[in-house]
């Protein structure tokens, strides 16, 4: 069976700093795999999905970047981070290779993000 | 996406079966109904998912009227565990994101 881990679980950083959260999946391959955010109290935001190692699209411009260095590995970045960055930060992965035509995502335990 | 409405909360008591309705009266024929839950503090749990017939899992039930302008999602016996915020999102093509509403918060009471 397939799990995705994120981690850290929890992370409290100062305003300027830099970030990076880890995604890894197991248990298939190429899999499609997507970076969410969801800001307190609100719905979540695609920020990057990925189909392929070093293949990134990114749905929102803002300092934060993502990348893909192995096929089961999806990073989150930033070189400065702002007050704004704050929120829970979800992976996501999904069949690049589904039957139907519609594939379903899902979802691991998240990273909350404290910006200070 | 077709956008979807969902009530902003619910009760239901424990060992009861919880409906929770959701209309999507814009969804077009290619777009599947997901359903997912999101309990305090965790990623969202994906729960089942349609396009015309009524699914069961082991999880739920997911009843769509015959012209798909809504669908109701079936906890047969819910329990406390299953007290969270539920999704309801219209979804087509494939590698799209999902576009989560502000969901049905769904409390079970002992």
């Amino acid at each position: 069976s397939q799990t995705i881990h994120q981690w850290p679980a929890t992370l409290v950083q100062p305003v300027g700093s830099p970030l990076s959260l880890e995604c890894t999946v197991e248990g298939t391959s190429n899999p499609n795999l997507y970076w969410y955010r969801q800001a307190a109290g609100r719905g979540l935001q695609l920020l990057f999905y990925s189909v392929g190692i070093g293949q990134i699209s990114s749905e929102v411009p803002q300092n934060l970047s993502a990348s893909r260095p192995q096929d089961r590995q999806f990073i989150l970045s930033s070189k400065k981070l702002l007050l704004s960055d704050s929120g829970f930060y979800l992976c996501a992965w999904s069949l690049a290779q589904a039957k139907s035509s519609t594939d379903t995502q899902y979802f691991g335990p998240g990273t909350r993000l404290t910006v200070l | 996406d077709a956008k979807t409405t969902q009530p902003p909360s619910m009760d239901c008591a424990e060992g009861r079966a919880a409906n929770l309705p959701c209309n999507h009266s814009t969804i077009s024929g290619n777009e599947y109904v997901y359903w997912y839950r999101q309990i305090h503090s965790q990623g969202p749990q994906y729960i089942i998912h349609g396009l015309k017939n009524n699914e069961t899992n082991e999880m739920a039930s997911l009843i769509i009227t015959e012209d798909r302008k809504s669908s109701t999602l079936i906890l047969p016996h819910a329990t406390l565990r299953d007290t969270a915020v539920y999704y309801c999102i219209a979804m087509g093509l494939r590698n799209t994101p999902l576009v989560f509403g502000k969901g049905t918060r769904l409390s079970v009471i002992a």
